[in-house]
Order: C-alpha cells, then sequence, then structure tokens
C-alpha cells in the first residue's frame, strides 16, 4: 500500500521554464510534507517542507502548494536551470519521525 | 558543522562477515534515522533513535543491529547479510523527534 505516490517516473523541461512536480498521498493524517532533492551518489538533502496548516510556502525559486482536500502537493521550480537535474521525493510525516517517500521523479533540464 | 557523514563510502562482504556502518552529526540533534534505498526505489525507514533510545524498528531483520552509542553517534551493526541486503544505507538526523531530517551520502553495501 504506497500512501505516498509520485505518478510521473520523469520529467523534462527546458532551462528558464517552470518546472512541475506532483505527489499525492493516500494518510489524511500526514501533517507535514517536505521535497527532498537526489544526485546519484549522494544522500537526499532537503529542498523546501509545508506544514499542513498552510496551503503554500515558498523559497526563493522553490514554491510548494498543499492541496489537503485533493491529497495533493506539488513543487514548482521557476526558473528551472540545468543544476536542478536530479531525483526529486516527496515525503509525508505524521507529527512524528517516520517519513514516508513517494517514489521519485527524475528532472532533466535540458539547455 | 552541518553534515551528516557515514563511513565506509562502500563496502563489499559475504555472507559469513561481520561489518558495522557508522555515522556521525555534531549539529545536535537528538533524533537520528537509518534508511535502505535499493535501486530507483524510494528510502524506506529501518529504524529510528530518539534521545539515544531505538524509539522505532520498522520489522527489520536482526542481522542489521542498530546501536547509538552517544548523541553524535550511530551504527549499524551487519551479520549473515543476504545479496538481498545489498543496497545503499542511508543515516539521517533531526532537530527533535519530527521536522526536517539532514541525510548523510550513504554507503553503499554488496553483499556477495
Amino acid at each position: 500500500d504506497q500512501q505516498v505516490k509520485q505518478n510521473s517516473p520523469s520529467l523534462s523541461v527546458q532551462e528558464g521554464r517552470i518546472s512541475i512536480l506532483n505527489c499525492d498521498y493516500t494518510n489524511s493524517m500526514f501533517d507535514y510534507f517536505l521535497w527532498y532533492k537526489k544526485y546519484p551518489a549522494e544522500g537526499p538533502t532537503f529542498l523546501i517542507s509545508i506544514s499542513s496548516i498552510k496551503d503554500k510556502n515558498e523559497d526563493g525559486r522553490f514554491t510548494v502548494f498543499l492541496n489537503k482536500s485533493a491529497k495533493h502537493l506539488s513543487l514548482h521550480i521557476v526558473p528551472s536551470q540545468p543544476g536542478d537535474s536530479a531525483v526529486y521525493f516527496c515525503a509525508a510525516a505524521q507529527g512524528a519521525q517516520k517519513l514516508v517517500f513517494g517514489q521519485g521523479t527524475r528532472l532533466t533540464i535540458n539547455p | 558543522d552541518t553534515e551528516v557523514t557515514q563511513t565506509p563510502k562502500h563496502l563489499v562482504m559475504g555472507m559469513t562477515n561481520k561489518k558495522s556502518l557508522k555515522c556521525e552529526q555534531h549539529m545536535g540533534h537528538r533524533a537520528m534515522y537509518w534508511y535502505k534505498q535499493k535501486a530507483k526505489k524510494p528510502p524506506e525507514l529501518m529504524f529510528v533513535y530518539s534521545y539515544e533510545k531505538l524509539s522505532i524498528n520498522e520489522s527489520v531483520p536482526s542481522r542489521f543491529s542498530p546501536e547509538c552509542p552517544n548523541s553524535s553517534l550511530l551504527n549499524l551493526h551487519l551479520h549473515a547479510l543476504q545479496p538481498e541486503d545489498s543496497a545503499l544505507y542511508l543515516c539521517a538526523s533531526s532537530q527533535e523527534a519530527a521536522g526536517q531530517q539532514f541525510f548523510g551520502p550513504g554507503t553503499r553495501l554488496t553483499v556477495l
């Protein structure tokens, strides 16, 4: 039973355009959501998070949107840069230590 | 220091060997974690230590034995592993029992 799903295994975006990565979850008890970025042979790097009491959080080029009624969150990267090419994982937690990760989306930014 | 370090980076071991993975953080975090990540899969939680006590064990086989000697160190002792245990083992830490987790670079383990 996959509680956190990233249905797009890969996404290709032109440099300078907006990248939108999507994530769906099934457990309505999740109250904290995070996005991580992972390069090959490295551990995941934290990007941005959002609490369930908010519907938007912004940090520079990265914005996370949360739609609780749809159990959906998305990460917007604008403008996209070549260095953004990586695998992006969304993760969810229920007020405690246990993060549940999605399958990941491989983002490729084309020059 | 905002880093989680893990040693070794790579480890190859036989099924009868005993080895240990090490993880260290100096951010004053009181929660530390072990994850296992297979190729093209997301990280899966194995163990959580909170204030140096084991708080979560995700039904991990006993051939994996975690240890938290102090608040900065986390070990994973390995014994009689199987080839299917080959994976990237990630350590993470966080400020308290919840919130953003900082990950180390991982140990790539191969069991022959």
